[in-house]
């Protein structure tokens, strides 16, 4: 099956700086990769995702990158925050969707 | 609020038990995703269901079950409890296969 690899596990940021966290995958029929933000206590939620189809995927402070022949990902956050404090999950699909590989996360600790 | 519902919030029972939990999708999502956060750990992917057919299957146990009822809510049913059961039970749902999971407050299971 899919092996998703998350690295760093924990990350530390001055406000203001960018942050980018990094994953690979093992399968290359997968073809759809979301991000999600879990805060302390919280439900994680979807903040981004990419198809195989594009390279890269812009939303105001974040974007993802993805380059398939490697097969690994990024999230990149710029101008960090306070608020974007939190554990931070990338996952990768295929089959239609129907199963998702979740990566071990890492924790963002924004320093004012 | 996602829109998705867990019930109950916690729950707290005796090894070699039974429980259910239910979800309930977002009005109109008719994908149901279970998994499980164990403390300190990411998500694992246990099963997904659509219009109440089983989908796929990731790492569930034989003493777990689940099952999607017409009305689109799911219900994961866990028996024979062991303490290593103890974790944070989510469930997502989704319009589409897998786009945009929404996930649901989650369900703190803790097995004595």
């Amino acid at each position: 099956g899919e092996n998703v690899e998350q690295h760093p596990s924990t990350l530390s940021v001055q406000e203001g700086d960018s942050a980018v966290i990094k994953c690979t995958y093992s399968d290359s029929a997968s073809n759809y990769f979301p991000w999600y933000k879990q805060e302390l206590g919280k439900r994680p939620q979807l903040i981004i995702d990419i198809r195989s189809n594009v390279g890269e995927k812009k939303d105001q402070r974040i974007a993802v990158t993805l380059n398939k022949t490697a097969k690994h990902f990024s999230l990149h956050i710029t101008e960090t925050q306070p608020e974007d404090s939190a554990v931070y999950f990338c996952a990768a699909s295929k089959d239609n969707l129907n199963k998702f590989y979740f990566g071990s996360g890492t924790k963002l600790n924004v320093k004012p | 609020d996602s829109g998705v519902t867990q019930t109950p919030k916690h729950l707290i029972t005796a090894t070699g038990q039974r429980v259910t939990l239910r979800c309930s999708p977002r009005s109109g999502d008719l994908s149901v995703y279970w998994y499980q956060q164990s403390l300190d750990q990411g998500l694992q992917f246990l099963i997904h269901y659509y219009n109440g057919e089983e989908r796929a299957k990731g790492n569930i146990l034989e003493r777990f079950s689940a099952q999607q009822f017409p009305d689109l809510h799911s219900e994961l049913n866990l028996s024979s409890l062991e303490l290593g059961d103890s974790a944070l039970y989510f469930c997502a749902s989704s319009v589409q296969d897998g786009l945009g999971q929404y996930f649901g407050p989650g369900t703190r299971l803790t097995v004595t």
